[in-house]
């Protein structure tokens, strides 16, 4: 079946610390990474995709991801977190289903940056 | 411009009322997407429209009744809904470049139903 999986429910770091928001897919055929945010009563806004090519992926807002084929990763990272980064991260992989495509989503991570 | 634009922002309905949701894109996508969400899950797929034809319908209870009018609008019309339908509801819109996977679905900001 395909999934995406992100591990951790919450992640604590402090302003100015990096921040990683992990992820990991299971996809037949080449994966279609997206990572997507959601401040609090927002809908959800679109970050970075991987769809091919250079292994690091920059985004919107100074983020970026790491794309890993042997680990099936796609990692969200940011150098120096924000206050304002506070909010819930979705990783999800793009799939065929019928004569279309459909997002597969992750549990979400809660990311939460402390002053 | 990625503007997917979702009316009503709130709306409150009796279980005995027909009430609609509205989306519109003007960014010439031809695929449009209804999601639910709860509080701090993943959204959930229910619908589909690939250039305005109905492509997924992900078994959702026939309470919930889409439309989509012409491209760049989508609907969708609720009658005698349970209060455990009320939710956040994202309408989305995907780019359209080769067909491909990769091209990204871009959402609204959301209409939050209450059924009381």
């Amino acid at each position: 079946a395909q999934s995406v999986a992100q591990p951790e429910d919450q992640v604590n770091v402090a302003e100015g610390n990096p921040l990683t928001v992990k992820c990991t897919y299971s996809v037949s055929g080449n994966p279609y990474l997206f990572w997507y945010v959601q401040y609090p009563n927002r809908g959800l806004q679109f970050l970075l995709k991987y769809i091919t090519g250079d292994n690091l992926v920059k985004g919107s807002y100074g983020f970026e991801a790491e794309f890993n084929k042997s680990q099936t990763s796609f990692h969200l990272k940011k150098p120096s977190a924000l206050v304002s980064d506070s909010a819930l991260y979705f990783c999800a992989v793009r799939v065929f289903s019928g004569n279309t495509g459909k997002l597969i989503f992750g549990q979400g991570t809660t990311l939460q940056v402390k002053p | 411009d990625t503007e997917v634009t979702q009316t009503p922002k709130h709306l409150v309905m009796g279980m005995t009322n027909k009430k609609s949701l509205k989306c519109e894109q003007h960014m010439g996508h031809r695929a449009m997407y209804w999601y639910k969400q709860k509080a701090k899950k993943p959204p959930e797929l229910m619908f589909v429209y690939s250039y305005e034809k109905l492509s997924i319908n992900e078994s959702v209870p026939s309470r919930f009744s889409p439309e989509c009018p012409n491209s760049s609008l989508l609907n969708l019309h609720l009658h005698a809904l349970q209060p455990e339908d009320s939710a956040l509801y994202l309408c989305a819109s995907r780019e359209s470049v080769g067909g491909s996977l990769g091209n990204t679905i871009y959402f609204g900001e959301g209409s939050w139903l209450t059924v009381v």
